[in-house]
């Protein structure tokens, strides 16, 4: 089936430094990915929908200079995490629609939880 | 936009019987309709769904129910087992942000043997 292979799954920084995301569809085109912040015990919240060949489009309230999505392909999505501070400690998941599966029928990567010192 | 509603937020059961989960969604135009669990630590997995032409849909023991007059729907489980324990997510896709998916709040779903 539609596998989105996520890595790293976990990564410890120091504040200030940058961290990158990568999620790549296996068997698939994705053409569009999405991406979702998972705090504990809490809801997945979409953080922004990343468009191969396009500018990356943000939830309101989320900072495109901090949270910079790049699709370079049509199998891959990266999330960077610039200047990364405690409070962005978080799980962090990428999602991508299954081609032919009916309109957006998601399948997720297995997410990266960041801790930031 | 759309704004999904779930309750509650979390759940005991004993083994065996059943789990009933509600969701309330706000955009009248959403079609599509699906739940999904994570176990903790682990991604979410798509476990059904129901599109806004059908009110009913089943698969073994877990039913979805869709109520569009009153813009809620339901997830069902019955016989349930300790392996069903888990976060349950609702989400609802609306006719105009059709590449949008709106999560529920969850639900942390606890089956005691």
């Amino acid at each position: 089936g539609a596998v989105v292979s996520q890595h790293p799954s976990r990564v410890i920084c120091k504040s200030g430094t940058s961290v990158k995301i990568e999620c790549r569809s296996l068997d698939f085109q994705a053409t569009t990915m999405f991406w979702y912040r998972q705090f504990p015990k809490q809801s997945l919240m979409l953080m922004a929908t990343s468009n191969e060949g396009s500018k990356a489009t943000y939830e309101q309230g989320v900072e495109k200079d901090k949270f910079l999505i790049n699709h370079a392909s049509l199998t891959l999505s990266t999330l960077t995490v610039t200047s990364a501070h405690p409070e962005d400690s978080s799980f962090y998941i990428c999602s991508a629609p299954i081609a032919g599966a009916g309109a957006n029928v998601l399948t997720f990567g297995a997410g990266s939880r960041l801790t930031v010192l | 936009g759309e704004n999904v509603e779930q309750h509650p937020s979390t759940l005991s059961v004993q083994e065996g019987d059943s789990a009933v989960i509600k969701c309330t969604y706000s955009d009248s135009a959403s079609n599509y309709f699906p739940w999904y669990k994570q176990e903790l630590g682990k991604r979410p997995q798509l476990i059904i769904d129901i599109r806004s032409n059908v009110g009913e849909k089943k698969d073994q023991r877990i039913a979805v129910t869709l109520n569009k007059t009153a813009k809620h729907f339901s997830l069902h489980i019955t016989e349930t087992q300790p392996e069903d324990s888990a976060v349950y997510f609702c989400a609802a896709l609306g006719a105009y942000n059709t590449d949008k998916l709106i999560f529920g709040t969850g639900t942390r779903l606890q089956v005691f043997p």
